[in-house]
């Protein structure tokens, strides 16, 4: 199985500060990497697709980047609604798997 | 708007069986591969399986294989996990998603609300 390792398991940020999440894959993935979204007590969003395509509807201040064992996800300028965990999940070959997360909070 | 909804979650006792239903809309479902994720309480999210939209073809994780089944009824636009032989590491929250696929690879696009089911004596 393919693990999924994300650096840091979580950090604290200011409203307005850039974040970025790193995704690292235990071989290689190609492009086949996906970035999502959970707040407490809610189902995950889907944010990025293909490593670095966008869902619909996701704002442009989300953006990721990265192919084959590592991967980045950016927030620009975090804002209040931000304030959440993030999972990658690698979905090159079964069984599909997701990094621990990343739980970013408030400083 | 795609819209998914779980059921069937509740409380069972080890070794038991619970049937997990989806219902789907806003979208043809029949085109599209659907797959289960679920989330220990406090944990992190773990993939569980995974259906073609034919229902022809399916994958599961090493954890759960032998004791969940899962099922679709296109004619329904529904999906199903059927769980059997139920342990307390089942305990979860248990959630449905509708896959985007290209010509080589599916990922998750919409998840539903998700199910909670609880394996305790």
């Amino acid at each position: 199985d393919i693990q999924m390792t994300q650096s840091p398991s979580s950090l604290s940020a200011s409203v307005g500060d850039r974040v970025t999440i790193t995704c690292r894959a235990s071989q290689g993935i190609g492009n086949y990497l996906a970035w999502f979204q959970q707040k407490p007590g809610k189902a995950p969003k889907s944010l990025i697709y293909a490593a670095s395509s966008l869902q619909s509807g996701v704002p442009s201040k989300f953006s990721g980047s990265g192919s084959g064992t590592d991967f980045t996800l950016t927030i620009s300028s975090l804002q209040p609604e931000d304030f959440a965990t993030y999972y990658c999940q690698q979905y090159n070959s079964y069984p599909w798997t997701f990094g621990q997360g990343t739980k970013v909070e408030i400083k | 708007e795609v819209q998914l909804l779980e059921s069937g979650g509740g409380l069972v006792q080890p070794g038991g069986s619970l049937r997990l239903s989806c219902a789907a809309s806003g979208f043809t479902f029949s085109s599209y591969v659907m797959t289960w994720v679920r989330q220990a309480p406090g944990k992190g999210l773990e993939w569980v399986s995974v259906i073609s939209g034919s229902g022809g073809s399916t994958y599961y994780a090493d954890s759960v294989k032998g004791r969940f089944t899962i099922s679709r009824d296109n004619s329904k636009n529904t999906l199903y996990l059927q769980m059997n032989s139920l342990r307390v590491e089942d305990t979860a929250v248990y959630y449905c998603a509708k896959g985007l696929c290209s010509s080589t690879r599916c990922v998750v696009d919409y998840w539903g609300q998700g199910t909670l089911v609880t394996v305790s004596s």
